[in-house]
């Protein structure tokens, strides 16, 4: 069974850089499938942020585009998201997901969602 | 970009109650669309992928229709474990999209 669990700080300072990890078991980052993550905010919903291959194809929501990286470590089967410069409007709870083997697809395993917080 | 419109916001339903729930994309997807369950405080889970092909092990009172623009979610027979918001997701173009969601509530 795939699993996936994020981990990070739940608080963030404004204008710092939020970073989560993403650890996945049961499946290989390797074998395939592109590996994203998506906000969740009470007030503008869920919000994907971006997708990444293992070979390093990437696809990112534009109007996060300046500011996000998601990379991938292969060896420890963990890719990663950094937001820089976040301000109140990027507290949200994030989930990392998997999506399909297209760079545009949906997502069948979720992690359980971690909320971050910016506030000084 | 393409919006993702779901109607209703609520919906208040019974137990055994058909229900439907419709997605409205701005623009045609093909059928490059999927639905999604959420429980407060849980993440979203997959139901429906391709308009229509249910994920494995979800019951059969899930089901999934349309293509182009508009959409339909439809729950055969309402059951307690079905109360919760669903949500369309649109994977046609680059920019991954999601309805605002539509919340089964009991009545």
């Amino acid at each position: 069974q795939v699993q996936l669990q994020e981990s990070g700080p739940g608080l963030v300072k404004p204008s710092e850089t939020l970073s989560l990890t993403c650890g996945v078991s049961g499946y290989s980052i390797t074998s395939g499938y592109y590996w994203g993550w998506i906000r969740q905010t009470p007030g503008k919903g869920l919000e994907w942020i971006g997708n990444m291959y293992h070979s390093g194809t990437a696809y990112y929501n534009p109007s996060l585009k300046s500011r996000v990286t998601i990379f991938i470590d292969t060896s420890s089967n963990h890719f990663y998201l950094e937001l820089s410069s976040v301000t109140a409007a990027d507290t949200a709870v994030y989930y990392c997901a998997r999506g399909d083997h297209y760079g545009y697809s949906y997502f069948d395993f979720w992690s359980q969602g971690t909320l971050v917080t910016v506030s000084s | 970009d393409i919006q993702m419109t779901q109607s209703p916001s609520t919906l208040s339903a019974s137990i055994g109650d058909r229900v439907t729930i419709t997605c409205r994309a701005s623009q045609s997807i093909n059928t490059w669309l999927a639905w999604y369950q959420q429980k407060p405080g849980k993440a979203p889970k997959l139901l429906i992928y391709s308009a229509s092909s249910s994920e494995s092990g979800v019951p059969s009172r899930f089901s999934g229709s349309g293509s182009g623009t508009e959409f339909t979610l439809t729950i055969s027979s309402l059951q307690p474990d079905d109360f919760a918001t669903y949500y369309c997701q649109q994977y046609s173009s680059s920019l991954l999209t999601f309805g605002g969601g539509t919340k089964v509530e009991i009545k």
